[in-house]
């Protein structure tokens, strides 16, 4: 079973500029997360998607952060403009389904390392 | 507030030795504990899940343990490799229709030959 795919693995801009991560799922997995892990720090949720409807963007900087969700599957996360504080490695992963109780496993991607310079 | 509290921050220990790391946490109401391996550079893979009636269980040479009543968890770690070292965080879900979940800030361990 092929994991959680995420792209690009590293990514270094300028203070100002934009950016967008690509995150693919495990085959049907209906909920997507995206959490940013700053260095030393354990991740934090950004968003969290069940097929392609939002469950939770509370912690998501909405002023420069989006993301959406298409057809359920693959994801994108933007920034636009960054700043140097958004310097952190983002995590996507994965779990095939939601509810109460929530028993099921997140698998996690590789993460994109973002470098705000 | 829901928090998760990781102890200690780091952790440096001779292989073939055994450590224990710490989880509290305030999370309620408590739906189930995991703990998480982050290796460098890599995204946490899942160790052990444990819910509220689950004391004890154990995955290879990692033990998890969870007092519900304490609100505290721990990894023991047993016969350590220097595959160990890594990043060991712990994670809290919230019983409820959104199922939160609230990550520690972990556990830095290193293991020395």
């Amino acid at each position: 079973e092929a994991g959680v795919a995420q792209s690009p693995r590293y990514k270094i801009i300028e203070k100002r500029q934009s950016v967008a991560f690509w995150c693919n799922p495990i085959s049907g997995h209906a909920t997507l997360y995206w959490y940013q892990q700053i260095l030393g720090q354990g991740p934090k949720l950004l968003i969290q998607f069940q097929n392609n409807g939002v469950v939770d963007d509370s912690q998501l900087p909405k002023d420069r952060f989006s993301a959406e969700r298409l057809k359920g599957v693959d994801s994108t996360l933007k920034i636009q403009p960054a700043k140097l504080e958004d310097s952190a490695v983002y995590l996507c992963a994965s779990s095939s389904r939601l509810g109460t109780g929530g028993g099921e496993t997140q698998y996690f991607g590789p993460g994109t390392r973002l470098l705000v310079l | 507030k829901n928090q998760v509290e990781q102890s200690p921050q780091s952790l440096i220990i001779l292989e073939g030795k055994n450590c224990t790391l710490q989880c509290n946490y305030t999370v309620s109401p408590f739906s189930n504990l995991r703990w998480y391996k982050q290796d460098t550079g890599r995204g946490p893979v899942s160790l052990t899940i444990m819910t509220f009636s689950e004391n004890t269980k154990s995955n290879g040479r990692y033990t998890a343990t969870l007092d519900a009543d304490t609100k505290q968890s721990s990894l023991h770690i047993t016969a350590s490799q220097l595959s160990d070292s890594a990043s060991y965080i712990c994670v809290v879900r919230e019983y409820s229709s959104a199922s939160k979940i609230i990550f520690g800030s972990g556990t830095r361990l290193s293991i020395r030959p």
